[in-house]
This record gives C-alpha cells, structure tokens and sequence, in this order.
C-alpha cells in the first residue's frame, strides 16, 4: 500500500525558508523509473507543479520560481525534501507530494503552509 | 512551456447525465514511444487527489469504467457517463512530457 504525508512548519515569515519533507512508504525511490514530485495549491486555486525527484537522483524544476527552489531525498529513510527560500505570501498555499511513475499515481494529503508576518 | 487549457471552468449536469471535459495542448504530447502524456486527476473536498486516466485514455486501477479519456495529438476529452453524486468534483488534466509539467487549470462539476 503506497501512501505518502507531508509535513512543514505551518506557518512562517517572508523572506524565511519553506522546508517540507514528504515520508512515504510501499515504494522505494530507488526503484528504476520512480519519482517524486512537489505540487501546490493556493486556496481555492488550480494546482502547480513545482519540482521531481528521480531515482537516479535527477531533478527537475519549475523555472517560474527560478532559483528558490531544491529538491533532495534520502532514499534509505523513504523521503524527500522540498526547500523555497525568500518566501512571501504568494507562497502561502497546500504543498502536496506525490509519487511519479509515468504520472502522479499517489499523492499526499497535503500540508497548509502559511506566510505572514 | 506546454500550456494546458481547459475552457471550461465550471459544467452543471444532472446526476445520471454524460458530460465532457476537455484539455487542450499548446504543442503535441506524442512522445517518440507512442504514448501521450497527459494524465487526469480528480479532486473532491477532505479526499486525496486521485488519478483517473494516464497516457490520455488508460483507467488507473479501481477507477470505474464511466471515466473515458481520450484524444490525441493537443486535444483531450475526460468524459463520464451516467455521473453519479460522488463525481461533482474539480478535475485537472496535467501534461508530463515537457518540464516544466503543466496543469490546466481545472474544470468544476457543479450539480444542476
């Protein structure tokens, strides 16, 4: 049974760093093919992808939030990583992580990420 | 980028009525392998996003077989027959050829 969950600080301020983790389990990212991927929602908003990991630890990212973003896993303990730094409130949103193997076949729950002051 | 659009941004239907939703691509998703990267998710309140079709037309596992997808080159249809009262949700198509992956920016099933 695949399930992912991610986990964040809640809330933060600009200019801060976002980090999340994403802890999965029925599934190894080391397996041939196998990625992870970020996903945002604002609320009430359409989804943004953001970043992937592979399992051959190659990376991909979303050029719109430019150098901000990276992305890491550690395999051996079944996560993976999201860091945005200098956030501002345009941040504010649901991060979700998702497994990708040709799709998004599993995704998390999500995680409410706030950016006040 | 490839730009998804879904025109639509809400349809009203009756329970037990067809509908379709449709995706367009600002380029062809025809990868060299013969298969399209273009993926449908559905997103209903308090519940995990689930995918319903990948590859433009292939039902993930347990999806009933109401959900249709299809097309091909730029032009995608998910289409439901017979929607029942669980289907009034948010559906998203998503393109996986190209990074930056692209969302389109989702069409909402509103009950008639």
């Amino acid at each position: 049974q695949v399930t992912l969950k991610e986990s964040g600080p809640g809330i933060l301020q600009p200019s801060q760093t976002l980090s999340l983790t994403c802890t999965f389990s029925g599934f190894s990212l080391s397996t041939y093919g196998m990625g992870v991927g970020w996903i945002r929602q604002p609320s009430g908003k359409g989804l943004e992808w953001l970043a992937n990991i592979w399992w051959d630890d190659d990376k991909y990212y979303n050029p719109s939030l430019k150098n901000r973003l990276t992305i890491s896993k550690d395999t051996s303990n079944n996560q993976a990583f999201l860091k945005i730094t200098n956030v501002d409130t345009a941040d504010t949103a649901t991060y979700y992580c998702a497994r990708m193997y040709g799709y998004f076949d599993y995704w998390g729950q999500g995680v409410m990420v706030t950016v006040s002051s | 980028q490839i730009t998804l659009t879904q025109q639509a941004e809400s349809l009203w239907i009756s329970p037990g009525e067809r509908v379709s939703i449709t995706c367009r691509a600002s380029q062809s998703l025809l990868y060299t392998d013969g298969k399209h990267y273009l993926s449908w998710y559905q997103q209903r309140p308090g519940q995990t996003t689930k995918a319903l079709i990948y590859h433009a037309s292939v039902r993930t596992d347990g999806v009933p077989t109401r959900f249709i997808g299809s097309g091909s080159g730029t032009e995608f249809t998910l289409s439901i027959e017979h929607v029942q009262p669980e289907d009034f949700a948010i559906y998203y198509c998503l393109q996986t050829l190209k990074s930056p992956f692209t969302f389109g920016s989702g069409t909402k099933l509103e009950i008639k």
